[in-house]
């Protein structure tokens, strides 16, 4: 079970809004930045936003990341069917001695 | 531009140890501001993280708790590159290992190994 809580799936169509949820606690999201990761099939995790909102150079301005006390929201916009893939949510964890902890994966469907 | 690349083998027999090298080009294992990680994945426990080492004026090495026992993570300053020893595996140790690191995030990942556990 993981540490963040994600829901397992999410669709749209082309050109639609889409938005995936994070729920994490005090420990993680509460007092730590929030990083979304992009994965595709047989490819490692690429870093789609960082500290919550910032977009690494090269991620178009499609995706975006907003934080709320111990929640985190992924939105993409103008939907394209290149963002079929599973999206996964990230926080430093203070607890135990300090880990990374990860949401359990939304895959998203492009209708 | 970072890229870190992955070597070790794919095939490790229970009882035995894991080994994994993560060989780092445009950055620096002794970086002051970033850090190198062991993450893996398995449909079962989905990511996990395993531990990380860094610099900051001297060595730090920080491990997960479930494998705190178990793990080892090395710098090699002289090949620029980190490494991961997990000794007495199990067949619930099979999973895509990565590297991963950054200036405070995971910006960074190697390309995955599949290592299977398995005699």
């Amino acid at each position: 079970q993981s540490v963040l809580t994600q829901p397992p799936s999410a669709s749209g169509t082309p050109g639609q809004r889409v938005t995936i949820s994070c729920s994490g606690s005090s420990s993680n999201i509460g007092s730590n930045t929030v990083n979304w990761f992009q994965q595709l099939p047989g490819t490692a995790p690429k870093l789609l936003i960082y500290s919550n909102n910032q977009r690494p150079s090269g991620v178009p301005d499609r995706f975006s990341g907003s934080k709320s006390g111990t929640s985190a929201s992924l939105a993409i916009s103008g939907l394209q069917s290149e963002d079929e893939a599973n999206y996964y949510c990230a926080a430093w964890d203070d607890s135990l001695n300090g880990r990374w902890v990860f949401g359990g994966g939304t895959r998203l469907t492009v209708l | 531009q970072v890229q870190l690349q992955q070597s070790g083998p794919g095939l490790v027999k229970p009882s035995q140890t894991l080994s994994l090298t993560c060989a780092i080009s445009g950055d620096s294992v002794s970086s002051n501001s970033a850090a190198w990680n062991w993450i893996r994945q398995s449909p079962s426990r989905g990511l996990e993280w395993l531990g990380r080492t860094y610099y900051r004026s001297k060595w730090y090495n920080e491990y997960a708790v479930s494998v705190k026992s178990r793990i080892t993570i090395n710098p090699d300053t002289s090949k620029n590159q980190f490494s991961l020893h997990l000794n007495s595996v199990t067949p619930e140790d099979t999973a895509v290992y990565y590297c991963a690191g950054g200036d405070g995030f995971l910006g960074y990942w190697g390309q995955g190994t599949l290592v299977t556990v398995s005699s």
